[in-house]
């Protein structure tokens, strides 16, 4: 049972342009959200979260948005540079016991 | 945010050993958790790394399989027990203080069972 679900494994946008990578997620008692970058060979780094509380993020070029009744986070970039290639994981907690749940992940692949 | 080491960066073991993976990070820190990255998957949680008391494991590992210790805040470790190629994937640790939804990872140890 993936209770969280990044259902696109790749995402290709132009230098400059928007980029909005999806997350889908099935348990409503998760009530913190993060994402996170990865590039090959490092540990994920950490990006920007939201709580349950707020439908909205933002921290510099990247934003994330939560909708709730649809159980739905989107991250957005913007503008996009080619040094945000990289593998975008979502993740969510809900349990107060520090465990994420990670989502399956989605290349994103910025040309210059 | 914590500067976490792991060690080893990589390594190539046979079926049946163990393998013994360090963590270590700059400064003290409340929560410390392993992850399994299998090829191709997500990152999985195997246990929360616990100061003085056994680690708590997620259904599925046991720690009779991957025994974990964390003698101090700064510190801790996993063992890979009797190996099989099915364990071949990425180790993590991650840390969090503070607020524990915000964890930071380290680099990472590859793992090949061959």
């Amino acid at each position: 049972d993936q209770q969280v679900k990044q259902n696109s494994p790749s995402l290709s946008v132009q230098e400059g342009r928007i980029s909005i990578l999806n997350c889908d997620y099935t348990n409503s008692m998760f009530d913190y959200f993060l994402w996170y970058k990865k590039y090959p060979a490092e540990g994920p780094t950490f990006l920007i979260s939201i709580s349950s509380i707020k439908d909205k993020n933002e921290d510099g070029r990247f934003t994330v948005f939560l909708n709730k009744s649809a159980k739905h986070l989107s991250l957005h970039i913007v503008p996009s540079q080619p040094g945000d290639s990289a593998v975008y994981f979502c993740a969510a907690s809900g349990d107060n016991t520090g465990k994420l749940i990670f989502g399956q992940g989605t290349t994103l692949q910025v040309k210059p | 945010s914590a500067v976490i080491s792991q060690k080893p960066s990589r390594d190539i073991c046979q079926r049946g050993t163990s393998l013994t993976i360090q963590c270590q990070v700059d400064s003290q820190v409340t929560m410390m958790f392993w992850y399994r990255q299998q090829p191709g998957q997500s990152l999985t949680l195997i246990a929360t790394a616990n100061q003085g008391s056994e680690a708590t494991y997620e259904s599925g590992f046991v720690i009779d399989k991957f025994p974990i210790s964390r003698p101090n805040l700064t510190f801790s470790t996993l063992t890979v027990s009797n190996m099989s190629p099915e364990d071949s994937s990425i180790y993590l640790c991650s840390v969090a203080s503070g607020s524990f939804y915000e964890q930071y990872f380290g680099p990472g140890t590859r793992l090949t069972v061959t």
